[in-house]
């Protein structure tokens, strides 16, 4: 199985700044990578897959990238909507599994 | 706008077993796989089980193989997950999932997702 480790757990941003959110795979995944938003009572939302692609109706200050093991989420300037848990979710091999979670948080 | 609507979550005893249903409208639902992930209170997600558009595959994770079945009645539009042998360690919300795939492709993404239904395994 692989794992996915993300990092860090908690970040810690003020609104308007950037967020960037890592995750690493223990072994390649090419770029078959999501990533997802989960807010507090809430599902997960789809934001990117492919590693970069964004999802339907995502802002374009979100953005993904990398591959092979090592990829970063970005989130250009943070809006208020947007301090939730991340997570990302890789897509090569079976079983399907998903990192940890990195909490975002107001600084 | 895509709907899933999870139904039959509740408190069940060890051992026991118990069904999930998952009604999906707005789409066509006989085009896509679909998903079941799960998350207990307070962690991360997990992924439970797939399966392909027209029910003829299914994976699962192995914390689940050979005690859920996950299945589909396309002309009823609704996903179920069988869960036997139930263990205090399934207890999470259950959520069901539209594959982001779509005219008999499997993405192993899941891009819609309904809102979850509580499953509780105590004594």
């Amino acid at each position: 199985e692989i794992v996915m480790t993300q990092s860090p757990a908690t970040l810690s941003v003020s609104p308007g700044e950037r967020a960037t959110l890592s995750c690493r795979a223990s072994q390649s995944v090419s770029s078959n990578l999501a990533w997802y938003q989960q807010k507090p009572g809430q599902a997960p939302r789809l934001l990117i897959y492919d590693a970069s692609t964004r999802a339907t109706a995502i802002p374009a200050r979100f953005s993904g990238s990398g591959s092979g093991t090592e990829f970063t989420l970005t989130i250009s300037s943070l809006q208020s909507e947007d301090f939730a848990v991340y997570f990302c979710q890789q897509y090569n091999n079976w079983p399907l599994t998903f990192g940890g979670g990195t909490k975002v948080e107001i600084k | 706008q895509v709907q899933l609507v999870e139904s039959g979550g509740g408190v069940v005893q060890p051992g026991r077993s118990l069904r999930l249903s998952c009604a999906a409208s707005r789409f066509t639902f006989s085009r896509y796989g679909m998903h079941w992930v799960r998350q207990a209170p307070g962690k991360g997600l997990e992924w439970v089980a797939v399966i392909w558009y027209d029910g003829s595959n299914e994976y699962y994770a192995d914390s689940v193989k050979g005690r859920f079945t996950i299945s589909r009645d396309n002309s009823k539009n609704t996903l179920y997950l069988q869960m036997n042998s139930l263990r205090a360690d399934d207890t999470a919300v259950y959520y069901c999932a539209r594959d982001l795939g779509g005219f008999g492709e499997l993405y192993e993404v899941a891009d819609y997702w309904g809102q979850g239904t509580l499953v509780t395994v105590s004594s």
